[in-house]
This record gives C-alpha cells, sequence and structure tokens, in this order.
C-alpha cells in the first residue's frame, strides 16, 4: 500500500509567521510531488509542484523535497488568515498521472 | 492550469434513484480524467480513471455497475451513481492532468451528493 502520510492537525500560526506543513510517502520510486489548498467544501487547488531534491519557491510559498528522506514539506511565510485551509500533500505513485493523496493538515493562521 | 467544470454543484436525490455528474475541461482535450470522492473530514480517494473512448479503470473497492462512467468525447467525462443510498452521499471531484505530459491535476469545483 503506498502511503502519503500528513499530521492532521490543526496547525495553528500567528498572522505574519511561517507555517510549515510536513509530508512523508512510502513509495521510494516516487517522482513528482504536489501541494493543494482546499478551503472548506471546496475543491483542492494547485499550489505548487516540486520533482527535484532542494527548494522551490514560489511567492510567499516554498516546497521542499528530500528523496532520500522521503520528505516533502510547504513553508507558507508571512502568514495571512486567509490562508488557513486544509492543505493536502499528493505523491504520484506510479501509474500515468495518478496520484496518491494524504489526509491533509489543517492550517489556522490567528490574526 | 486547466479549466475543469462540474455540474451540477449539488444534488438531492430520494435513495434508489440515479443521479448523474458531469465533468467538462474547458480549455483542452481531456483523453484521461479522474474521479475521487470525499468523505467529511477524510482525503481525496480515486475512485476511477476515466480514458475517453474506452471503458475505465476503477479503483479496487469501487462498484463500477454502481458508479458508471462515460468518457465519450475528449471534453466531457460523466459519472453516474446508479439506485443511490445515504452512504452514497458524499462530494464528488473530477480532475483532469491539464494536457501534455504532467501529471499535475486540476480539479473541478466538485459536487455534493445527498441522497436521503
Amino acid at each position: 500500500q503506498k502511503e502519503v502520510e500528513q499530521n492532521s492537525g490543526p496547525l495553528s500560526v500567528p498572522e505574519g509567521a511561517i507555517a510549515s506543513l510536513n509530508c512523508t510517502y512510502s513509495d521510494r520510486g516516487s517522482q513528482s510531488f504536489f501541494w493543494y489548498r482546499q478551503y472548506s467544501g471546496k475543491s483542492p487547488e494547485l499550489i505548487m509542484s516540486i520533482y527535484s531534491n532542494g527548494d522551490k519557491e514560489d511567492g510567499r510559498f516554498t516546497a521542499q523535497l528530500n528523496k532520500a528522506s522521503q520528505y516533502v514539506s510547504l513553508l507558507i511565510r508571512d502568514s495571512q488568515p486567509s490562508d488557513s485551509a486544509t492543505y493536502l500533500c499528493a505523491v504520484n505513485s506510479g501509474g500515468y498521472q495518478k496520484v496518491t493523496f494524504g489526509t491533509g493538515t489543517k492550517l489556522q493562521v490567528i490574526p | 492550469g486547466a479549466v475543469v467544470s462540474q455540474h451540477p454543484s449539488w444534488v438531492i436525490c430520494k435513495s434508489g434513484t440515479s443521479v448523474k455528474i458531469e465533468c467538462r475541461s474547458l480549455d483542452f482535450q481531456a483523453t484521461t480524467m479522474f474521479w475521487y470522492r470525499q468523505f467529511p473530514k477524510q482525503s481525496l480517494m480515486l475512485m476511477a480513471t476515466s480514458n475517453e473512448g474506452s471503458k475505465a479503470t476503477y479503483e479496487q473497492g469501487v462498484e463500477k455497475d454502481k458508479f458508471l462512467i462515460n468518457h465519450a468525447s475528449l471534453t466531457l467525462s460523466t459519472l453516474t451513481v446508479t439506485s443511490a443510498h445515504p452512504e452514497d452521499s458524499s462530494f464528488y471531484i473530477c480532475s483532469d492532468a491539464g494536457g501534455g505530459s504532467t501529471d499535475t491535476q486540476y480539479f473541478g469545483p466538485g459536487t455534493r451528493l445527498t441522497v436521503l
């Protein structure tokens, strides 16, 4: 069973702080990694994708990938109340275009 | 990214009836689309992969005779929940891969099904 693990949270951070979201995966052969944001009652929206070890930055978001440790993370700088949502980690677990999702981490940004 | 629409956004039906959900890729031709289901406070669970012009591929544990998938054109996939029961009440979301060789998935807005 290929798994993607996330802490369900909630993770509470004050406004303006850095939020750090973590994800581990079991399939060492995974090549593609994604972070999605899902607001309550809405469908997921893509934040970032990452394919290579290291950091990838996009605005206030930074994805970090360490394939040796089978670990991917998402940092959100200058967190805003509008960032409050559930963040889903997704990993391509084999098969054309198929991904496996983690259960998500709920982030609460406190004004 | 790809633009995906779903219709209806919500539906309430009586137990035993069938419900059809449409998923459209608005900005490119999608040979492959995916159907997910999400129960409250749970993650997305892939139900099936919809393939244009051929049979859908269902995940283990998903009844293909209950969840009928049709992908008759490159822009439209439909999911029909047959003989719906209250336990089928869930949030159904489709996605496509945005074209090309990318495995990035873009989601439709979802359909909330409530079976009474």
